[in-house]
């Protein structure tokens, strides 16, 4: 089954830990992206990453970091430096070809919840 | 203002109601039109994706797109509770600065 998967589902951390979510594709897709979703909020994208070991900062970038060292692979570090860091995270995935080719799809999303 | 505006919601319909839903957007440069279903604590799956100005159906959803108005819509027939969930619209630009923008949301809840 081609997919892409995010673990864990749940997470908990304490303040002043940083965290690691882990995404995964198998869809063979290019690009792969990273939201955060807050109530009433909609998607914020966070990074984006359009090649191996390039990435680019999205609109709410400070406090998090990733890496892209495969193609399959993109994690999201969420960093003590994050100011209110509970939330929903979803990664997606997509081609970059210029068309409709373009649609992002989802993995399931990891809740964090910072105690 | 946003480039693209989709009331939040929440929606409720009986069960077995035409339900539309709406987005509204301000750059005539988007080309590509997705809509997402996201059942709470969920990622968002995509529903259905159109390029022209038109209708497209595919079983009990269609994507109507008017680029004239700038106002994409989900029509849902024979709604059923399965149906709630937050409705998310998405576009794409490919002419200038890239863009994929995503809509809010909009909760619906269909009423059994």
């Amino acid at each position: 089954d081609g997919g892409i998967t995010q673990s864990p589902k749940y997470l908990f951390r304490k303040e002043g830990q940083n965290v690691t979510l882990s995404c995964e594709q198998n869809l063979n897709h290019d690009a792969m992206y990273w939201y955060r979703q807050d109530p009433g909020q909609g998607l914020r994208l966070i990074y984006y990453s359009q090649i191996v070991n390039d990435f680019q900062k999205g609109d709410i970038a400070e406090g998090y970091s990733v890496s892209r060292e495969k193609k399959e692979s993109f994690p999201l570090t969420v960093t003590s430096a994050q100011k209110n860091p509970t939330a929903f995270y979803l990664c997606a995935s997509s081609f970059r070809t210029g068309g409709t080719t373009d649609t992002q799809y989802f993995g399931p999303g990891t809740r964090l919840t910072v105690l | 203002q946003k480039e693209v505006e989709q009331d939040p919601g929440p929606l409720s319909v009986p069960e077995g109601a035409i339900v539309s839903l709406n987005c509204t957007y301000s750059n005539s440069a988007f080309q590509y039109f997705m809509w997402y279903r996201q059942y709470s604590r969920k990622g968002p799956e995509l529903l259905m994706y159109t390029y022209s100005s038109g209708n497209k159906e595919d079983g009990r959803f269609t994507a109507q797109v008017d680029k004239s108005s700038k106002y994409i819509s989900l029509f849902i027939r024979d709604s059923q509770p399965s149906d709630s969930a937050t409705y998310l619209c998405a576009m794409i630009s490919t002419s200038g600065t890239y863009k994929y923008i995503f809509g809010t949301g909009t909760r619906l809840k269909v009423l059994a």
